[in-house]
C-alpha cells in the first residue's frame, strides 16, 4: 500500500503570511494527489486536484504543485478564513480505487 | 445542486451491525462510481470503500474487508454499507462521497454518526 507522509502536523501563522504544507508518498503517484480543507464540523471541501489544479471556486491564494513522490500545498498570504485542517490525499490506480489520506495540518493563527 | 444525505447512524453494541444509507440527487448517479470515507473523533480521515457505476467493482480498506459490504441501488439514487462484527475502533462520522471524475472527491455529505460502545 502506498503511504502519504504529511508535514507538519500543525501550523502557526500570521494574516498574510505565506504557508506551505508537504505531502510525500511511498512511491510514485504521478499526480494523482489533491488536497482538501476541512472546517471544525464541516466535512472536507476539495480545494486542488491533479496536483495543481485549482477546484472551481477556490480563491487563487490557494495553490498546489509537484508530481512523483513529492507534493506542495501553498496559501500564498494567509487570511483569517483559512484557519483549518488541511488534507492531502492520494489515489492508486486500481478501480475503483484505493485512497488515502494524509494525517492532516492543522492551521492557526498566530 | 449536488446533496449527499447519509443516515442510519447511531449507537451500537460491538459485535453488531448497522446498515448506512446515503440519499444522492442533483447528479446522475449512475454515471459514477461512489464511496465511503469516515472520520474517528479528533482524528484524520480514512478511506473506507468504493464501488463502481455499476457495482462491478469494489475496494475496502484493510481495516474493513471481511466485516463491511458497500452496495449500491442506481434505481433508488442510493449508496449503502453494510457493517457487521462492529468493533470500538469503528467509531466515526461515517461520510458518502462522490468522485470528481478523476482521483478527488468532489461532493461530500454531512456524515452520520456510528459509535461502537457496550
Amino acid at each position: 500500500d502506498i503511504q502519504m507522509t504529511q508535514s507538519p502536523s500543525s501550523l502557526s501563522a500570521s494574516v498574510g503570511d505565506r504557508v506551505t504544507i508537504t505531502c510525500q508518498a511511498s512511491q510514485d503517484i504521478s499526480n494523482y494527489l489533491n488536497w482538501y480543507q476541512q472546517k471544525p464540523g464541516k466535512a472536507p471541501k476539495l480545494l486542488i486536484y491533479d496536483a495543481s489544479n485549482l477546484e472551481t471556486g477556490v480563491p487563487s491564494r490557494f495553490s498546489g504543485s509537484g508530481s512523483g513522490t513529492d507534493f506542495t500545498f501553498t496559501i500564498s498570504s494567509l487570511q483569517p478564513e483559512d484557519i483549518a485542517t488541511y488534507y492531502c490525499q492520494q489515489y492508486d490506480n486500481l478501480p475503483p480505487g484505493m485512497y488515502t489520506f494524509g494525517q492532516g495540518t492543522k492551521l492557526e493563527i498566530k | 445542486e449536488v446533496q449527499l444525505v447519509e443516515s442510519g447512524g447511531g449507537l451500537v453494541q460491538p459485535g453488531r451491525s448497522l446498515r448506512l444509507s446515503c440519499a444522492a440527487s442533483g447528479f446522475t448517479f449512475d454515471d459514477y462510481a461512489m464511496h465511503w470515507v469516515r472520520q474517528a473523533p479528533g482524528k484524520g480521515l480514512e478511506w473506507v470503500s468504493g464501488i463502481s457505476w455499476n457495482s462491478g467493482s469494489i475496494g475496502y480498506a484493510d481495516s474493513v474487508k471481511g466485516r463491511f459490504t458497500i452496495s449500491r441501488d442506481n434505481a433508488k439514487n442510493s449508496l449503502y454499507l453494510q457493517m457487521n462484527s462492529l468493533r470500538a475502533e469503528d467509531t466515526a462520522l461515517y461520510y458518502c462521497a462522490k468522485p470528481c471524475g478523476g482521483s478527488c472527491f468532489d461532493y461530500w455529505g454531512q456524515g452520520t454518526l456510528v459509535t461502537v460502545s457496550s
